[in-house]
């Protein structure tokens, strides 16, 4: 149990579009997910924290017109990256605890590998 | 913002000798996480440990954690080739944000 897929693994676009990262908990109800930046050969820079039915909570210096999360449900949140830049380019993961975590334990997806031209 | 200190940065080892890695924080904590990266590829949970606790063992791991110098150690046991990974402590701080803080990592390669 507690498995957590991401899509695209990977996505390569142009400068100026708009890119969504989808994040799934495939077995179990996810109150809370979690989005983190990694660039190379670099720890996890925490994003944003996305609560189902709420306005996600972004990290000091994130900008989040620029990241838009949308948690739509206890299965589901999404990043946008809008009008991506070279700069954009990096690992994007995602995680999430169980409703039932009481040792906020998350469960990390696989990453998304974004690169902009 | 990063509060985990991890050292060595960097180990290499020959397969069957133990690893070690270190891990200083600055805050307060509920508990202390480490989490094993592959190259490329997500984060996998290995162990847990809670701030009332001092050593925990799960098959050929021992993790250490001293609350009065705040800090921990992952200790890898007669390693193979395939424990080659990035290796992250991450802490749940103090107050139930729900967040956890990630090290700098540690990247071990195990020479086989």
């Amino acid at each position: 149990g507690a498995v957590v897929s991401q899509h695209p693994s990977r996505v390569i676009c142009k400068s100026g579009t708009s890119v969504k990262i989808e994040c799934r908990s495939l077995d179990f109800q996810a109150t809370t997910m979690f989005w983190y930046r990694q660039f190379p050969k670099k720890s996890l820079m925490l994003m944003a924290t996305s609560n189902e039915g709420s306005k996600a909570t972004y990290e000091q210096g994130v900008e989040k017109d620029k990241f838009l999360i949308n948690h739509a449900s206890l299965t589901l949140s999404t990043l946008t990256v809008t009008s991506a830049h070279p700069e954009d380019s990096s690992f994007y993961i995602c995680s999430a605890s169980r409703e039932d975590n009481s040792y906020n334990e998350q469960f990390f997806g696989p990453g998304t590998r974004l690169t902009v031209l | 913002s990063q509060q985990g200190e991890e050292d060595p940065q960097a180990l290499s080892i020959q397969e069957g000798e133990n690893a070690t890695m270190n891990c200083s924080y600055k805050t307060s904590i509920n508990n202390l996480q480490w989490y094993r990266q592959n190259s490329g590829r997500g984060l996998v949970h290995l162990i847990l440990i809670r701030s009332n606790e001092r050593e925990k063992h799960s098959g050929r791991l021992r993790v250490t954690l001293d609350t009065s110098k705040k800090s921990s150690s992952l200790l890898i046991t007669a390693s193979r080739a395939a424990d080659t990974a990035s290796y992250f402590c991450a802490t749940d701080p103090s107050g139930n944000t729900g967040k956890l803080i990630f090290g700098q990592g540690t990247t071990l390669q195990v020479k086989p």
